[in-house]
């Protein structure tokens, strides 16, 4: 159980183009979902959360206008990576929380996204 | 502000042990994770810590001491397979801050 998929795995866009990468809890209801990115050798940076059905809540240092989310049901949450750069190059990983008392997050496969 | 510190390598042989620390300096603290990640694949859960002490979970110890702000993983019997990066992350309500992550490599 507890099972989130990401698709793509990994894709590869032009400069100035955006990418949608969508995140799916497939045997369970996703109260909360977060979305993660990680350098070469670095951490994981929390940079959006998102609860179904209203806007997300961006860190500190995140453009909204420029990584859109939607979580428009229980089990897909999706991030818009808009006019992409080269230094948008990166790997995005989602989680999920099942209920608002569950601490543990479940965490997608990732996406890793290439701008030439 | 979140601050959290784990050695950047570790290198051990098959069969051996390691431990891997994991300091933190947070603004509020409510559980500190351990994952387990392999180059270009999700983090995997491997322990949870809310209280001071040991967790032992197979071949995998974690350890708190929250009035130290420290951690520690242990894993007993290495084997090939457990060349990866391992992750401390604490936990603040339902957010999660991640360590950059400690690479084990493992040696036959």
């Amino acid at each position: 159980g507890a099972v989130v998929s990401q698709h793509p795995s990994w894709v590869i866009c032009k400069s100035g183009t955006s990418v949608k990468i969508e995140c799916r809890s497939l045997d369970f209801q996703a109260t909360t979902m977060f979305w993660y990115r990680q350098f070469p050798k670095q951490s994981l940076m929390l940079m959006a959360t998102s609860n179904e059905g209203s806007k997300a809540t961006y860190e500190q240092g995140v453009e909204k206008d420029k990584f859109l989310i939607n979580h428009a049901s229980l089990t897909l949450s999706t991030l818009t990576v808009t006019s992409a750069h080269p230094e948008d190059s990166s790997f995005y990983i989602c989680s999920a929380r099942e209920g608002t008392n569950d601490y543990e997050q479940y965490f997608g496969p990732g996406t890793r996204l290439t701008v030439t | 502000g979140q601050n959290i510190d784990q050695p950047t390598e570790m290198t051990a042989t098959e069969g051996a042990i390691v431990q891997i620390n994991c300091t933190y300096q947070t603004s509020g603290f409510n559980g500190l994770f351990w994952y387990q990640q392999h180059a270009g694949e999700a983090p995997t859960f491997l322990s949870y810590n809310v209280l001071d002490g040991l967790e032992e979970k197979g071949r995998f110890s974690s350890f708190l001491s929250r009035s130290k702000g420290y951690s520690y993983l242990l894993l007993k019997e290495l084997q090939m397979k457990d060349s990866a990066s391992y992750l401390c992350a604490v936990r603040k309500d339902y957010k999660l801050s991640f360590g950059a992550g400690t690479t084990v490599t493992v040696r036959a």
